[in-house]
């Protein structure tokens, strides 16, 4: 089963409201969470690495004012794309890595943003 | 140079084909190495870790080459389900950092 969730899965909003998505690993617990998005077609872009208890790193040309990303405790970390814009319009993805050495990441189910 | 190197594709096989992904690594401190499977509008999903004296599962066989820096696996009997795109994943330095290949799609045609 799923080890870590996302939720919504989908979401349609209008220009200009901001919407949050959360990621929550679901039987470990995960100081660090990893944001990506993807367009059609293209490979998962890293957006940002979640850091619990302290602000997150954002990559390079991502704007953190934009995508806010809270990770409040060791299960949960949210996404929240504020006053979002049709060409923010894509797949959400968090990923998780599980405790310990050579642990592999576990993604969440994703989220499709479509902003209209 | 970008940590890891994959070729996109796409690569389209008949049924039953034997077909083989490479991908290249830069760091040779490199730590962990995984195979990822991400079919259209979906999430990747871990397919197997790479262990450093190959591990096989079913028609699947991963192997690693420390010495040339990369990965393959190599996916035997193709079946149309076997259509998605295969990322590579590679952890390393600085702390334990995930860098992923921009994945190669796989198309089985019956």
């Amino acid at each position: 089963g799923a080890v870590v969730s996302q939720h919504p899965s989908w979401v349609i909003c209008k220009s200009g409201t901001s919407v949050k998505i959360e990621c929550r690993s679901l039987d470990f617990q995960a100081t660090t969470m990893f944001w990506y998005r993807q367009f059609p077609k293209q490979s998962l872009m890293l957006m940002a690495t979640s850091n619990e208890g302290s602000k997150a790193t954002y990559e390079q040309g991502v704007e953190k004012d934009k995508f806010l990303i809270n990770h409040a405790s060791l299960t949960l970390s949210t996404l929240t794309v504020t006053s979002a814009h049709p060409e923010d319009s894509s797949f959400y993805i968090c990923s998780a890595p599980r405790p310990g050495f050579n642990s592999p990441l576990h993604f969440g189910n994703g989220t499709r943003l479509t902003v209209t | 140079r970008k940590e890891v190197e994959q070729d996109p594709g796409p690569f389209n096989v008949p049924e039953g084909a034997t077909v083989a992904f490479n991908c290249t690594y830069s760091n040779s401190a490199s730590q962990s190495f995984f195979w990822y499977r991400q079919d259209c509008r979906k999430e990747p999903k871990l397919l197997m870790s790479v262990y450093s004296s190959g591990n096989e599962d079913g028609r699947f066989t991963a192997q690693l080459n420390r010495a040339s820096q990369y990965i393959s696996l190599l996916i035997r009997d193709s079946k149309l389900s076997d259509s998605a795109t295969y990322l590579c994943v590679v952890t390393g330095p600085p702390g334990n950092q995930f860098y992923f290949g921009t994945g190669t799609s796989l198309t089985v045609i019956p």
